[in-house]
């Protein structure tokens, strides 16, 4: 148990629909990364929140949004759902001696 | 800019054989590095980091890495390899800063 934890484990939609993913980081973790993982793209970082702003955005698209709490929890928000949206994502909080990532166990999302 | 490069897409090893998985990084300061394994369906575990010190690191699992700064690799090994070890393999490198890259994975099979 890595102490990431992320909900709902699976979401089943369809196309057009709006969905918000949730992320809890591991205790004293400040910051929050979302990854989105599918069969053809293999694992994309997508956005990183560190102590409630944005720091750093990679693959993520203009649909997609995320936010960070006052209380250090996230939401990766997907809207316009097309079926290529269709992955596992991924939520990590960073730390330890090596900044290293502590990975939540994923939702998987199903667009239909 | 930081990259990994994981040359192997898919490793087919048997029960019982010693196991290398490559990576390869382009880092300009001191990596942190780190090997990652993911199951079908789970999230990502840490299996062991590189950050300072000792050049043979251990990890869970039995693992081991070693950090090569002249030819800028970072191997993971196991003498001995277990069914229970099919699952596919990140390799990934980090610093003081926010950005974490992964490699693109080797999946692993393992023959009974």
């Amino acid at each position: 148990d890595s102490g990431v934890t992320q909900t709902p484990k699976h979401l089943i939609t369809a196309t057009g629909q709006r969905v918000t993913l949730r992320c809890s980081p591991r205790s004293g973790d400040l910051s929050v990364y979302w990854y989105q993982q599918s069969l053809d793209q293999g694992l994309q970082f997508l956005i990183q929140y560190y102590n409630g702003e944005e720091r750093a955005k990679g693959n993520i698209l203009e649909r997609f949004s995320a936010q960070q709490f006052p209380d250090l929890h996230s939401e990766l928000n997907l809207s316009s759902l097309e079926l290529g949206d269709s992955a596992l994502y991924f939520c990590a909080s960073r730390g330890g001696r090596a900044n290293e990532q502590f990975f939540g166990p994923g939702t998987r999302l199903t667009v239909l | 800019a930081q990259s990994v490069t994981q040359p192997d897409i898919h490793i087919t090893v048997s029960e019982g054989a010693s196991l290398e998985l490559r990576c390869n990084y382009s880092y300009g300061a001191t990596p942190y590095l780190f090997w990652y394994v993911q199951s079908p369906g789970q999230g990502l575990q840490l299996l062991l980091k590189y950050f300072s010190g000792d050049t043979l690191v251990q990890g869970i699992k039995g693992f081991e890495a070693e950090f090569k700064r002249s030819q800028s690799s970072f191997n993971l090994r196991k003498p001995s390899v277990h069914w229970s070890d099919a699952a596919e393999y990140f390799c990934a490198v980090g610093g003081d800063n926010n950005d974490m890259r992964f490699g693109a994975g080797t999946r692993l099979t393992v023959k009974p």
